[in-house]
């Protein structure tokens, strides 16, 4: 079975500060996901990865960074947290090549800017 | 572009009915679709997709879906629901023919609750 494991469950964080989410998955995947999940909202793509130091901008990117130096691992950097940021955060992954194999999920990390 | 919609929040059902989770899509190509479940404080997981052939696909724990080509839709069913089904329900699609990186788009959720 798939395990994708992300460090945290739960993280309080303040305004300002740098906050780095960890993701790490054990099927040797080459794609990796971050999202993140609001009320009403779905789940909303926030950057992907194809490969090791590849990076691609999803749909709110803004605010966010990413660092994939490992196959396993891909984090996810809020460079300065911000209150509007406070969400539950996914990370994800899957194989490559045929694009209709699913996606894998943590657990997800929910996330508080004070 | 490619979108998906699930017109219902919250869907109620007695349990020993059947239930449906309506999801409707729009890709320019030929869609991939898929479902997943989520349950309180947990990740989402993959209950079933729909790639090609079969309209009806089956999936985990009892529930199916129908790919309707003419009316874009792919709803989720379960001929008999269960307490335990109560939970989030996410459909996704993904456009065939745009580019790598398995990117799918979600709906917005529905929360399902079956009340004995």
């Amino acid at each position: 079975d798939v395990k994708v494991t992300q460090s945290s469950r739960y993280l309080v964080k303040r305004t300002g500060e740098k906050v780095f989410l960890e993701c790490v998955q054990d099927m040797d995947h080459e794609n990796m996901f971050w999202y993140r999940q609001d009320p009403g909202l779905g789940l909303r793509l926030i950057y992907f990865s194809y490969d090791v130091k590849m990076k691609e901008k999803g749909d709110i990117p803004e605010g966010y960074s990413v660092s994939r130096e490992k196959k396993e691992r891909f984090s996810l950097i809020l460079e300065s947290a911000s209150t509007n940021q406070t969400s539950m955060y996914l990370c994800a992954s899957s194989l490559a090549g045929s694009s209709n194999q699913p996606q894998h999920f943590g657990d997800g990390t929910r996330l508080s800017i004070l | 572009a490619q979108s998906v919609a699930q017109p219902e929040d919250q869907v109620n059902v007695a349990e020993g009915n059947p239930l449906t989770v309506k999801c409707t899509y729009s890709v320019s190509g030929n869609p991939y679709l898929f479902w997943y479940v989520q349950y309180p404080n947990r990740g989402l997981q993959f209950l079933l997709k729909y790639i090609t052939g079969d309209n009806l696909v089956k999936g985990s724990y009892g529930f199916e879906a129908e790919f309707n080509k003419s009316q874009t839709s792919f709803h989720l069913k379960k001929p008999s629901a269960l307490v335990s089904d109560s939970a989030l329900y996410f459909c996704a699609v993904r456009d065939a023919v745009t580019g790598g990186g398995n990117k799918l788009t979600f709906g917005t959720g529905t929360q399902l609750k079956v009340e004995l």
